[in-house]
């Protein structure tokens, strides 16, 4: 069974742009979850979506954003993007009831 | 509130020695426990969990984790470390009586986990 994918793996963007990350989970997953994980606060939590519905918020500012779609697969944006925002985005996938989560490989934002 | 606490940032163990990465944690229902394994710029590796049952579970690459409900701790074990064990490990809680958050994981701060030759 494949596991969870995210692309693109590493993206470079300015100041101010926008960027959308995508995470197809694993066959079967409805759950998807997406984290930001920084040197400085290790990994938090940005919000969790099943079945196309956001469940679960973190404490991240408006400009970033998800949706999940029809076959679960989900994506993220990040709008006006700042330098703080440069870290590696980690999407996880489980069951209904899971009870673990798998992630993804990441992806490496770096913001200039 | 939830929470889950890794006491230690950095661990230092000697190849073939045994080595301990300890998880505290705070759910106001049952806890479901896990630990996972992040090598350099990867995600996270699932390692083991501990749903209920026996209070050592065993998990991948000889990994087992101790269960101990009165100190509320679940510590990351292993009989003899390896110098490819060194890595980033966390720890994390779900409070599966929460209905509406019954997918939210809570993670530690992480350790990191040296094993030298």
């Amino acid at each position: 069974k494949a596991g969870v994918t995210q692309t693109p793996r590493y993206l470079i963007k300015t100041r101010g742009q926008q960027v959308t990350l995508s995470c197809s989970p694993i066959s079967g997953h409805r759950s998807v979850s997406w984290y930001q994980q920084t040197p400085g606060q290790g990994l938090q939590f940005l919000f969790e979506y099943f079945s196309e519905t956001q469940r679960n918020k973190g404490n991240f500012p408006g400009r970033f954003s998800g949706r999940q779609f029809s076959n679960s697969r989900s994506e993220m944006n990040v709008s006006t993007l700042e330098l703080g925002d440069s870290a590696l985005y980690l999407c996880a996938s489980s069951f209904l009831q899971g009870p673990e989560q798998y992630f993804g490989p990441g992806t490496r934002l770096t913001v200039t | 509130a939830q929470s889950v606490a890794q006491p230690e940032d950095q661990v230092n163990v000697a190849e073939g020695n045994p080595l301990t990465v300890k998880c505290t944690y705070s759910v106001s229902g049952n806890p479901y426990l896990f630990w996972y394994v992040q090598y350099p710029n990867r995600g996270l590796q699932f390692l083991l969990k501990y749903i209920t049952g026996d209070n050592l579970v065993k998990g991948s690459y000889g990994f087992e984790a101790e269960f101990n409900k009165s100190q509320t701790s679940f510590h990351l074990k292993k009989p003899s470390a390896l110098v490819s064990d060194s890595a980033l490990y966390f720890c994390a809680v779900r409070d599966m009586l929460v209905l509406y958050n019954f997918n939210k994981f809570y993670f530690g701060s992480g350790t990191k986990l040296n094993v030298k030759p």
